[in-house]
């Protein structure tokens, strides 16, 4: 079964720090994945996605997001944080050929002045 | 886009008490998913709509779950005899997809309801 794994239950980092947070999966193939962000008392919001082609991948807010098949992860990156980046986030992968999305446990991050 | 709307945002009752929560999805998504996330975690799959057929549903949801999504527009999550175990935040998901995988598109989320057992 697919299952996603974030190590970090918290992280925090001083405003204007680089930012990584980990996320490893384990699945048999390419999967679809994604982060996603969760202020509180809110819903999810798509950061970014990859699903094929340059492992590299940008999304929303200055965020990125590396694809590395041999160590199964997809870590999350920013290289300088604000404040208002202080949230929930939300490493999922896509259930190949189904219609599930797993999700991790997430990692909140606090940001400090 | 007005996005995913859901209601209410909180629902407090007693142990025992039947309770419905509704999604209204982005207007042209053809699939819809309801999930739950407690304190600390995920949310976890709960049910998932293509249109007005329900497609899959979790092991996790009992017999005192359903949910509907008549006319494949908004949809309906119902928890009946409800139980301290069922406290939670209910979120409602919406995508589109013509064809492909349904797991491959990014899913829109509600800002959820938050369910108190008293």
């Amino acid at each position: 079964a697919q299952s996603v794994t974030q190590p970090d239950i918290h992280i925090t980092v001083s405003e204007g720090a680089s930012l990584e947070l980990r996320c490893n999966y384990s699945y048999g193939a390419t999967p679809y994945l994604f982060w996603y962000v969760q202020s509180p008392g809110q819903g999810l919001q798509l950061l970014l996605k990859y699903f094929s082609g340059d492992t590299l991948v940008q999304g929303i807010k200055g965020f990125e997001a590396e694809f590395k098949r041999s160590q199964s992860s997809f870590n999350l990156r920013k290289p300088s944080v604000h404040w208002s980046d202080a949230a929930e986030y939300f490493c999922a992968v896509g259930e190949a050929g189904g219609f599930k999305t797993i999700f991790g446990a997430g990692t909140r991050l606090f940001v400090k002045a | 886009d007005t996005g995913v709307s859901q209601d209410p945002r909180h629902k407090i009752t007693k142990r025992g008490q039947n309770v419905t929560f509704r999604c209204d999805p982005i207007s042209e998504h053809n699939r819809l998913y309801w999930y739950r996330q407690t304190l600390g975690q995920g949310p976890e799959f709960l049910t998932y709509f293509q249109n007005e057929a329900q497609l899959e549903k979790s092991r996790l949801l009992s017999d005192r779950f359903s949910a509907e999504r008549p006319k494949g527009s908004f949809s309906t999550l119902e928890i009946q005899r409800t139980e301290q175990g069922d406290s939670a935040m209910y979120l409602c998901a919406s995508s589109f997809q013509p064809t492909g995988p349904a797991a491959a598109q990014p899913q829109h989320f509600g800002d959820g309801t938050r369910l108190s057992i008293l």
